[in-house]
C-alpha cells in the first residue's frame, strides 16, 4: 500500500524565484491539502484539492497556488520567493472529500537564500 | 482564528514512566486527531477521536475527546525510547471542514 509521496525531498532557491512541489497521494485518497512547517512550529494549512478543485484556503498570499491532476496528484507553486518561505512543505491526502485523518508524507525542505 | 494551545512544551521523563499532555482550543472543534513527528519526518496519525467523551486506545497511546469540544488529552503509557519525538494535536474546527489547526507540539525526551 503506497503512502504519500512528495518530490523532491530538498530544494534549494534564491529570494525572487518561483518553485514547484509535487505530491501524489496514498492509494485509494482523492483530497489532498498542503501545509507549511516553519522550524519549531505546527503545520499550517495552506489549500486543499478535491475534484481538481481548491475547496479551502489557509491564510496564505496569492504567490502560492496548486493545481490537482485527474489522478489525483497534486502540486504546490510558489511564486516571488521571499525568505520566509523556507518551511518543510507537507502534503497530506485523505479519501472521500472531507479532512478527517488527513496522512502525511515525508515533505519537501525549501531553503530560500 | 482558531488556535490550540498545546502543554508541555517539553517534557524529559525516565523509561517506563507515563506521560500526559493536553490540548485546549478557544472554540470548539468536531474531531481531534493526534500525530507523532519524528525528525526530517512528515507527522503520522496515532489516533482519532470524533465525538465528545470518547476515549480511545491504540496500544500504550490513549486520547480522549473533552467534553466540552474544546480539549484533548493523550497519555503514552510505560514509556520506551522509540516514543522520542514530537507530539501534535490537530483539530477540524465548525464550518471548517477540510483544513486541520496544530498546536505547537510536544517535545518529548525518554531517557533509557
Amino acid at each position: 500500500d503506497a503512502g504519500v509521496t512528495q518530490s523532491p525531498t530538498h530544494l534549494i532557491k534564491t529570494r525572487g524565484q518561483q518553485v514547484t512541489l509535487r505530491c501524489s497521494p496514498k492509494s485509494g485518497h482523492d483530497t489532498v491539502s498542503w501545509y507549511q512547517q516553519a522550524l519549531g512550529q505546527g503545520p499550517q494549512f495552506i489549500f486543499q484539492y478535491y475534484e481538481e478543485e481548491e475547496r479551502q484556503r489557509g491564510n496564505f498570499p496569492d504567490r502560492f497556488s496548486g493545481h490537482q491532476f485527474p489522478n489525483y496528484s497534486s502540486e504546490l507553486n510558489v511564486n516571488a520567493l521571499l525568505l520566509g518561505d523556507s518551511a518543510l512543505y507537507l502534503c497530506a491526502s485523505t479519501r472521500g472529500g472531507f479532512g478527517y485523518e488527513q496522512y502525511f508524507g515525508p515533505g519537501t525542505r525549501l531553503t530560500v537564500t | 482564528g482558531q488556535q490550540l494551545n498545546q502543554s508541555p512544551q517539553s517534557m524529559f521523563i525516565q523509561e517506563g514512566e507515563d506521560v500526559s499532555m493536553n490540548c485546549t482550543s478557544s472554540s470548539i472543534f468536531n474531531t481531534w486527531l493526534w500525530y507523532k513527528q519524528d525528525p526530517g519526518e512528515g507527522p503520522v496519525l496515532l489516533i482519532a477521536l470524533y465525538k465528545a467523551g470518547e476515549l480511545t486506545s491504540n496500544g500504550r497511546l490513549t486520547a480522549q475527546f473533552g467534553i466540552t469540544r474544546k480539549d484533548s488529552f493523550l497519555n503514552i503509557s510505560a514509556s520506551i525510547p522509540s516514543d522520542v519525538g514530537i507530539y501534535f494535536c490537530a483539530g477540524q474546527g465548525k464550518g471548517s471542514n477540510y483544513k486541520l489547526t496544530f498546536g505547537k507540539g510536544t517535545l518529548l525526551t525518554v531517557n533509557p
